[in-house]
């Protein structure tokens, strides 16, 4: 079955450690997405791709940076920059044409230790 | 820009009532709307969709008409259960230059009693 798989569901990091979030999709969608959640928000778009090896920065971008060499996949790295980086990340994956909508994975809860 | 409004505040209501969570929105052209469930600690899953004006998206129950003249996508459903407990995204996509990124709501959350 095509999906979006994120991995690990529950990651744990120290101060002042960089870590990296996976986003695997195999749907052959050309977009994929990285959102931050936190406790009784909206969604936040951290960073965006629409083609292999281009992405531009969503509203919330600093402290976070990303790398997309493959169409199926978009890595995200929570770097030491981040000041507050305990939140649940969810990534989403599309295609093209605005009538489809997203495919989401079940996200990754980040606690910092 | 491209924006979404949800009606504030979490929604509590019993088993078998009915509901519906207000959506309106602000967009230059013509958008695709949608609405996104999230159960507890999970992504979001597409609940249902509508691409043009007066159009219904349909499914599980849930219902929600595409209002071009009032700019809204109200969410209903007849009679709620407590699986329905969730919180609800509304969306709405529409980039004129083909970039598919969507414009969501705040979400509300939806907790449904026995």
């Amino acid at each position: 079955d095509g999906g979006i798989t994120q991995s690990p569901k529950y990651l744990f990091r120290k101060e002042g450690q960089n870590v990296t979030l996976s986003c695997e999709q195999n749907l052959n969608h050309d977009a994929m997405y990285w959102y931050r959640q936190d406790p009784g928000q909206g969604l936040r778009l951290i960073y965006y791709s629409q083609i292999v090896n281009d992405f531009q920065k969503g509203d919330i971008a600093e402290g976070y940076s990303v790398s997309r060499e493959k169409k199926e996949s978009f890595p995200l790295t929570v770097t030491s920059a981040q000041k507050n980086p305990t939140a649940f990340y969810l990534c989403a994956s599309s295609r093209a044409s605005k009538v489809y909508g997203y495919t989401f994975g079940s996200g990754t809860r980040l606690t910092v230790v | 820009g491209d924006s979404v409004t949800q009606m504030e505040g979490p929604v509590t209501l019993s088993e078998e009532a009915f509901l519906t969570i207000n959506c309106t929105y602000t967009a230059t052209g013509y958008p695709s709307l949608f609405w996104y469930v999230q159960y507890p600690g999970e992504g979001l899953q597409l609940l249902l969709k509508a691409t043009k004006a007066d159009d219904k998206g349909s499914n599980k129950g849930f219902e929600a008409t595409y209002r071009k003249e009032t700019t809204s996508f109200h969410l209903e459903k007849g009679s709620v259960q407590v699986s329905d407990s969730a919180v609800y995204f509304c969306a709405l996509s529409d980039r004129g230059d083909g970039n598919n990124r969507l414009a969501f709501g705040k979400g509300n959350q939806v907790v449904v009693i026995p």
